[in-house]
């Protein structure tokens, strides 16, 4: 099983409601992303937790919040977003580097996109 | 900080070949990967390159040079389904990969 699963899909939500994004892997991997990606652009990195633990927090707005209750699940917790959050929010999974033969290559879900109205 | 940079858009012609080149300046440095992603897909893995020196697979080859801070990556024979955005993305400390800007490559008939 290689796959990075993201629920839901599309995701339209008014600037005043609460609603989660999902993501779930069973690869194994210990290390998970949530990247930003607006159109034509490249993904930007948000967070990244490894061993279930935040350790990098790109800046990200407070309205974001991740969470990583286990080591197969991901979580961003949305609320009072702005329009320009709308985008296509990427979950990714990999390795934690430094086993060998670990490039630490990340496999990405669909995607879920967002749009906030 | 990181500065990764990419020229944004290239066209090439089927059959052809297309280099790529990425210039990076990052805090830290594992080694270097290169994703391609199709438009309204996820980026999916082409290459990895830790040592100094030229990796091929298949119609891909991406090399890398540490000391210059440079990688390409080379596209061989393109085809029409090669069209898509190729990301440099430096590999910055443990877990840390942050995308540079992409090319939007298109092959034309």
């Amino acid at each position: 099983d290689t796959e990075v699963t993201q629920t839901p899909k599309h995701l339209v939500m008014g600037m005043t409601n609460k609603k989660s994004l999902k993501c779930e892997q069973h690869m194994g991997h210990r290390a998970m992303y949530w990247y930003k990606q607006k159109a034509k652009k490249p993904p930007e990195l948000m967070f990244v937790y490894s061993y279930e633990k935040l350790s990098i927090n790109e800046s990200v707005p407070s309205r974001f919040s991740p969470e990583c209750p286990n080591s197969s699940l991901l979580n961003l917790h949305l609320h009072a977003l702005q329009p320009e959050d709308s985008a296509l929010y990427l979950c990714a999974s990999s390795q934690v580097l430094g086993g060998t033969g670990n490039t630490g290559e990340l496999f990405f879900g669909e995607g879920s996109r967002l749009t906030v109205l | 900080g990181q500065n990764i940079d990419q020229p944004t858009e290239m066209t090439a012609t089927e059959g052809a070949i297309v280099q790529i080149n990425c210039t990076y300046q990052t805090s830290g440095f594992n080694g270097l990967f290169w994703y391609q992603q199709h438009a309204g897909e996820a980026p999916t893995f082409l290459s990895y390159n830790v040592l100094d020196g030229l990796e091929e697979k298949g119609r891909f080859s991406s090399f890398l040079s540490r000391s210059k801070g440079y990688s390409y990556l080379l596209l061989k024979e393109l085809q029409m389904k090669d069209s898509a955005s190729y990301l440099c993305a430096p590999q910055t400390g443990a877990n840390n990969l942050f995308f540079g800007t992409g090319t939007r490559l298109t092959v034309i008939p």
